[in-house]
């Protein structure tokens, strides 16, 4: 089964307001990764947040991590058109060859 | 760097014929991934290569998939025979994991275009 399961599975905002993705994954992890897809297109990295960081932050992107509830979400601030996508979380186990193990995503839709 | 380049971008063929699919990863990447994404079942790991050596091949559907990686630069996966079943957009993503990387945990994968594959 998936280790990570985004949530929710679809969200539509208007332009200008914030978007709340959230992962949640079911064993130990080394690092946890959001990736964003285009339609069309393949996945293009985001930001990583390793498992002893609470918070980690990348212009208008915003990630936690919560190991105790096993889950992270992503904030996107002041959403864009640009920034409709589908969103993935990946999580890695590390001490392996670097696989990850990818959600279902979530697919935004910022409505101008 | 061009990135992750994947041939070809799109495949229609018909049921029963060999389709095969080719990855070319970044120069100096170490891992390479084949991913079949559908939207029934998402985005499924196939096989991972890690220095040209395939090291989890669970993924693989059944024994009409099969992957090689003759060398860092160039990797195939294929399909023989193709069935309606295996339409879907297939990802590869290569990685460079080395020591320090797998360390300090940044296994960042970078994706190509992927290719759609039909089958008829």
């Amino acid at each position: 089964s998936q280790q990570g399961e985004e949530d929710p599975q679809a969200l539509s905002i208007q332009e200008g307001e914030n978007a709340t993705m959230n992962c949640s994954y079911k064993t130990s992890i080394n690092n946890l990764q959001w990736y964003r897809q285009n339609s069309g297109r393949g996945l293009v990295h985001l930001i990583l947040i390793r498992s002893n960081e609470r918070e980690k932050h990348s212009g208008r992107l915003r990630v936690t991590l919560d190991t105790s509830k096993k889950s992270s979400s992503l904030l996107i601030t002041a959403s864009r058109a640009a920034d409709t996508a589908s969103y993935f979380c990946a999580t890695s186990k590390g001490g392996s060859q670097g696989n990850l193990i990818f959600g279902k995503g979530t697919k935004l839709s910022v409505k101008p | 760097d061009a990135g992750v380049i994947q041939s070809p971008r799109h495949e229609v063929t018909e049921m029963g014929q060999e389709v095969t699919l080719r990855c070319k990863p970044i120069s100096g990447h170490n891992s390479l991934f084949w991913y079949r994404q559908t939207m029934m079942r998402g985005l499924e790991l196939l096989i991972y290569f890690n220095n040209n050596v395939p090291i989890d091949d669970s993924g693989m559907p059944e024994d009409r998939f099969s992957a090689k990686m003759p060398n860092a630069s160039f990797s195939t996966l294929k399909i023989q025979p193709s069935e309606p079943r295996d339409s879907a957009v297939y990802f590869c993503a290569s990685s460079f994991p080395t020591g320090e990387e797998i360390f300090l945990a940044k296994n960042i994968q970078y994706f190509g275009a992927g290719t759609r594959l039909s089958v008829l």
